[in-house]
């Protein structure tokens, strides 16, 4: 399984763009690159998932440079309840190969006034 | 749906009590996850069911975890004899086969306290 290094945590203002990267230089080519959140006293939540390129959706956007060796999670004006930790994982999400996701540190992202 | 269903919220036993955590997958999911999380050692697998078989136990801390899932619909960890060095909280997740789109769904966890 690739391991990942991301920063333990970073500081923002309500209404700024926050870009947190994680690098994971020995990703297998079957691996797939997957984001979660967590709020205290809750579950982590899945955020985004993406294998090359760009993945957007309704939270986030997902860049993955041509090596894949890194990622970088953008989150689009944050507000104050964005506040949580950010987790990136590797690894193969498909069934028929297992599939499962080893959680490193994360970041924690707070948010501030 | 309801999401992943863990009972008990939060539990608090003595020291060399049996403790057992339950866990209801979302309906469809084929795979469950336990895992457990403290300050120290940040989220740690413990165990994962595909179909209902167990397919990676590696993460059981010792012999005193035992997992099982009799049903699609069910599953329970439980820890016999519980030790204070086991307080943590304990969640479970469940995932279906379009893992890559939707990824896994984590209940809402089991905060135990082994005193």
């Amino acid at each position: 399984l690739a391991k990942t290094t991301q920063p333990i945590s970073m500081d923002s203002y309500e209404g700024q763009e926050v870009n947190i990267t994680c690098s994971h230089n020995n990703i297998a080519t079957n691996d797939y690159i997957t984001w979660y959140q967590q709020f205290p006293s809750q579950g982590p939540r899945f955020i985004i998932q993406g294998y090359k390129t760009k993945v957007t959706n309704e939270v986030a956007s997902l860049f993955i440079p041509a090596d894949r060796k890194s990622s970088t999670l953008s989150l689009p004006r944050v507000s104050l309840s964005d506040t949580a930790v950010y987790y990136c994982l590797v690894g193969e999400p498909t069934y028929n190969q297992g599939g499962k996701l080893i959680f490193g540190q994360g970041t924690e992202l707070s948010v501030k006034p | 749906d309801a999401g992943v269903i863990q009972s008990p919220r939060h539990e608090v036993t003595e020291m060399g009590q049996e403790v057992t955590l339950r866990c209801k997958p979302i309906s469809g999911h084929n795979s469950l996850f336990w895992y457990r999380q403290t300050m120290m050692r940040g989220l740690e697998l413990l165990i994962y069911f595909n179909n209902n078989v167990p397919i990676d136990d590696s993460g059981m801390p010792e012999d005193r975890f035992s997992a099982k899932m009799p049903n699609a619909s069910f599953s329970t960890l439980k820890i016999q004899p519980s030790e204070p060095r086991d307080s943590a909280v304990y969640f479970c997740a469940s995932s279906s086969l379009d893992r890559a789109v939707y990824g896994y769904t984590f209940g809402s966890g089991t905060r135990l306290t082994v005193v």
